[in-house]
């Protein structure tokens, strides 16, 4: 049963370009979360979606930054127009259905915006 | 404001004695606590957790302490091992509110074994 997949590892951008980063969820996992690790900071809970849907995305920046989760194939956290401060770690986490809290994160993905 | 504190960001343990790290949080909606263990370039791994009904629960070499009127709690690891040296996450949800809010986490902790 393989884990959260989450591609690339790494990635690379100039200022202004566009960002994609994608999380294939655990077999099973239905309800998929983004956090954001800034340099000496602890996880930021940025959104969380469920199958098409968009639950809660308090924790995003109003904008550039959007997610989806469509009812084939990865969520995708997608970061417009990319500035130097977007650089971080960004983690996935997948759980099953409600009443299970624990989350399972993947590798994550560290963007650097050059 | 950070509603879920971890104060110490570095502890030094010595190999075999016992590695205790701390964790505050604010918020009295939260009813169900994880910690989390992250090395270099990983994501991090579920450790163990706890629900409030609760005061302790223990797995292997790992026990959480809660307590929830001083909204505290504490995760043992006896006895500390090298393979243990990671940054350690306490994170907190409202389960109450069936977790749509995902986790909130702390800063974590850096633990470092000596041998």
């Amino acid at each position: 049963n393989a884990g959260v997949m989450q591609n690339p590892r790494h990635l690379v951008r100039r200022r202004g370009q566009e960002a994609r980063l994608r999380c294939s969820p655990m077999k099973g996992h239905s309800h998929v979360y983004w956090y954001r690790q800034l340099p000496e900071e602890g996880l930021k809970f940025m959104v969380y979606l469920q199958k098409e849907n968009i639950i809660d995305e308090s924790g995003m920046p109003k904008e550039r930054f959007s997610a989806e989760f469509p009812k084939e194939g990865p969520s995708i956290l997608r970061i417009q127009q990319v500035v130097r401060g977007d650089s971080a770690a960004y983690f996935c986490a997948t759980r099953t259905g409600t009443g299970n809290e624990k989350l399972f994160f993947g590798s994550g993905t560290q963007l650097s915006v050059l | 404001d950070q509603q879920v504190k971890q104060n110490s960001p570095s502890l030094s343990v010595q190999e075999g004695r016992i590695s205790i790290l701390n964790c505050d949080y604010t918020n009295s909606m939260f009813d169900y606590f994880l910690w989390y263990k992250k090395y270099p370039a990983e994501g991090p791994t579920f450790l163990i957790s706890i629900s409030s009904i609760k005061d302790k629960n223990e797995d292997g070499r790992f026990t959480v302490f809660l307590n929830k009127s001083a909204k505290h709690l504490s995760l043992h690891i006896v006895p500390s091992q090298p393979g243990d040296s990671a940054v350690y996450f306490c994170a907190a949800s409202a389960m109450v509110r069936g977790g749509a809010d995902g986790l909130t986490f702390g800063k974590g902790t850096h633990l470092i074994i000596q041998p």
